[in-house]
């Protein structure tokens, strides 16, 4: 089935050490994005490409980096994670990036900050 | 800057019906999405509004009053499943991607 895949769905790392999530999908959309949803919050994007164009959005922190090699992978870097940076990470991805597209995620990696 | 609003937790009966409320206030409107979420897992589609009025599906409905920046999720015949929460989001287009907005979410609960 085609679908948004992320690996690990769990991850631990210690305080400072940089971690790398990873996203694919075999729905072959033009965008994906990435958001960080903390306990009981709503998601909320960190950032996302269309194809190979990067938006970041203002707030997000320098920490938080993403490559996307090719249409079907994207990555999620954080540099030196801190204990607030501890959530689930959500990769989601749509066709086009009109606003009637659907975005499809994927079943998230929770990240543990120790 | 955008702004949404959603009651917190709602608790309704197996088998009745539930209404959830949400209110947005947000420049650049272009449509407004429903998602589930199951506690732990990903939200999944459930619908998407652009013009006013209803759009059903199944046991769910959503109704959109662009005007008033106002929308509700009619959920019908209730499940133990239905027991998530569930967020409601505003879409804007900009850079090249469509940029969601989401609700903090309602926490339903379904009780025999």
């Amino acid at each position: 089935d085609a679908m948004v895949i992320q690996n690990p769905r769990y991850q631990v790392t210690q305080f400072g050490k940089p971690v790398t999530l990873s996203c694919s999908q075999t729905l072959n959309h033009n965008v994906m994005y990435w958001y960080q949803q903390k306990s009981s919050q709503a998601p909320k994007l960190l950032f996302h490409y269309y194809d190979k164009d990067f938006n970041n959005e203002a707030d997000t922190p320098d920490n938080f980096q993403s490559r996307r090699p090719n249409t079907s992978f994207c990555f999620l870097d954080i540099r030196s994670p801190g204990l607030g940076d501890a959530a689930m990470y959500l990769c989601a991805t749509s066709r086009d990036g009109v606003p009637t597209d659907t975005q499809y995620f994927g079943p998230g990696t929770r990240l543990t900050v120790l | 800057g955008q702004n949404i609003d959603q009651p917190t937790e709602m608790t309704a009966t197996e088998g009745a019906i539930v209404q959830i409320n949400c209110t947005y206030q947000t420049s650049g409107f272009n449509g407004l999405f429903w998602y589930q979420q199951h506690a732990g897992e990903a939200p999944t589609f459930l619908s998407y509004n652009v013009l006013d009025g209803l759009e059903e599906k199944g046991r769910f409905s959503s109704f959109l009053s662009r005007s008033k920046g106002y929308s509700y999720l009619l959920l019908k015949e209730l499940q133990m499943k239905d027991s998530a929460s569930y967020l409601c989001a505003v879409t804007k287009l900009t850079g090249g991607g469509n940029k969601l907005t989401f609700g903090t979410g309602t926490q339903l609960k379904v009780e025999l």
